[in-house]
């Protein structure tokens, strides 16, 4: 099965450093989109792609976090300076125009100490 | 504001009978719903999807119902095994949202042997 796939799994680090987090989205799939998954909040889209262009990242605190699509197989979020409330989990999903479900990877369990 | 919310937050079953699953949307606008399941450690995997234009839609061992008229969503899962134990998540795509899907809080289903 085709599976969207995030690196790395597991991330710690200290507040203040520079993260990022890649995505490998279906191949075939035009839209990506980035989730932010806590106890608290649940499942907040933080932004997306169709193909590659930005549609929107109206969820995301735009003074720390930047979500790129250098190309159409990587797609990247980083966080720059980390602070400890970034702790999350954070997913990456892609689609399709024809397919609507968005399919998940795994995820990166993100923790700043 | 309009929210994808749940019923109940948990729910305990035992291994061979049927699990209903519910979710309360307020976003009338919405044409299009999914169920996802999603274990400890992994990410949401897609379960079944529906269209606003449907009401009831069958896969393997699960059943979504789709009651426009009091906004309200279900997840039927016939012959629940403890392979089912996992949070399920609702989620909605108002029409013209740009593919944007809002989840639920999401339900934990155990099912005991």
């Amino acid at each position: 099965d085709a599976r969207v796939t995030q690196t790395p799994r597991h991330k710690v680090t200290e507040m203040g450093q520079e993260v990022t987090m890649r995505c490998q989205p279906i191949l075939g799939h035009n839209t990506v989109f980035w989730y932010r998954q806590t106890m608290m909040q649940g499942l907040e889209l933080l932004a997306y792609f169709r193909n590659r262009a930005p549609l929107d990242d109206s969820g995301m605190p735009k003074d720390r976090f930047s979500a790129e699509m250098p190309d159409a197989t990587l797609a990247t979020l980083k966080i720059q300076p980390s602070e400890p409330r970034d702790s999350a989990v954070y997913f990456c999903a892609s689609g399709s125009d024809q397919q609507r479900p968005q399919h998940f990877g795994d995820g990166t369990r993100l923790s700043i100490l | 504001g309009e929210s994808v919310g749940l019923h109940l937050p948990t729910l305990s079953v035992q291994e061979g009978d049927n699990s209903i699953i519910n979710c309360a949307y307020s976003n009338s606008a919405s044409d299009y719903f999914i169920w996802y399941k999603q274990e400890s450690g992994k990410g949401p995997q897609f379960i079944i999807d529906i269209r606003s234009n449907m009401d009831k839609r069958q896969g393997q061992r699960v059943t979504v119902l789709l009651n426009k008229t009091v906004k309200h969503l279900s997840l039927q899962i016939a012959a629940t095994q403890p392979g089912d134990s996992a949070v399920y998540f609702c989620a909605e795509n108002p029409r013209g949202s740009n593919y944007k899907l809002t989840f639920g809080k999401g339900t934990l289903l155990t099912v005991n042997p």
